[in-house]
C-alpha cells in the first residue's frame, strides 16, 4: 500500500497565529512531497514542492515566508502557515511521490483551516 | 502538460455504468492520461492511468482512442460512494515539471439511487 497521513484534519485558529500541518508517508519513503491548496468549489492549486533535505520550490504567487515548508525526513513534511489571516482559510492537501518514479502520487486526506 | 476538457457534471443511476469522457486533443506522444477522483472534503484518490492501450484495474477501465485525443473512464457498476469530482489529467513522466499534477475543474459525478 501507499498511505499518506495528514494531521490535523481540521483546525480553527485566531488571526495572527501560526498553524502547522503535518504530512507523513506511513509505509514508504517519500523523497518528494507536494502541497496544494483548494478553495471552496475550486480545483486544487499546487503551492510548493519539497524535496527531502533541501529547500522547497514555491509556485508563482505563493509567499515562501508565509507558508514555511520543512521536509526534514523521508517520511515527514510540514507546512506552517505563519501569521494566518482569514483569507488563508482553505483546504490544504499534501501528496507524496513513492520511490524514484513519478508514476503515481498519493494524497493525504487534507486539512481544513479556518482562520477567525 | 496538455489541457483537458471534461463536462462539468454528470448523473448516473446506481448500479449502471458511469462513462466519463475527457478530451485532450493536444496530448503529446510521451504524455499519459491520468484519472483521479476527489470525494467531498477528502484528498484526491488515484484511479487509473494509461498511455496508448486500454487499461483496467479493480476500480475502473480506461479507454483511450487510437489517436489519443480523447479517453473515457468507465466505472462498471456505479455506487453511491462513487459520487465525487473526477479529474482527467495529462502529464509526462520525464522532463521539467513532469511530476506535477495540474488539476482542472473535473466532472462532478452524482450517482443517483
Amino acid at each position: 500500500g501507499a498511505v499518506v497521513s495528514q494531521h490535523p484534519s481540521w483546525v480553527i485558529c485566531k488571526s495572527g497565529t501560526s498553524v502547522k500541518i503535518e504530512c507523513r508517508s506511513l509505509d514508504f519513503q517519500a523523497t518528494t512531497m507536494f502541497w496544494y491548496r483548494q478553495f471552496p468549489k475550486q480545483s486544487l492549486m499546487l503551492m510548493a514542492t519539497s524535496n527531502e533535505g533541501s529547500k522547497a520550490t514555491y509556485e508563482q504567487g505563493v509567499e515562501k515566508d508565509k507558508f514555511l515548508i520543512n521536509h526534514a525526513s523521508l517520511t515527514l513534511s510540514t507546512l506552517t502557515v505563519t501569521s494566518a489571516h482569514p483569507e488563508d482559510s482553505s483546504f490544504y492537501i499534501c501528496s507524496a511521490r513513492k520511490g524514484a518514479s513519478y508514476e503515481k502520487l498519493f494524497f493525504g486526506s487534507g486539512t481544513q483551516l479556518s482562520v477567525l | 502538460d496538455a489541457k483537458t476538457t471534461q463536462p462539468t457534471s454528470m448523473d448516473c443511476a446506481e448500479g449502471r455504468a458511469a462513462n466519463l469522457p475527457c478530451n485532450h486533443s493536444t496530448i503529446s506522444g510521451n504524455e499519459y492520461v491520468y484519472w483521479y477522483r476527489q470525494i467531498h472534503s477528502q484528498g484526491p484518490q488515484y484511479i487509473i492511468h494509461g498511455l496508448k492501450n486500454n487499461e483496467t484495474n479493480e476500480m475502473a477501465s480506461l479507454i483511450i482512442t487510437e489517436d489519443r485525443k480523447s479517453s473515457t473512464l468507465i466505472l462498471p457498476h456505479a455506487t453511491l460512494r462513487d459520487t465525487a469530482v473526477y479529474y482527467c489529467i495529462v502529464r509526462g513522466l520525464s522532463g521539467a515539471g513532469s511530476y506535477q499534477l495540474t488539476f482542472g475543474k473535473g466532472t462532478k459525478l452524482s450517482v443517483i439511487p
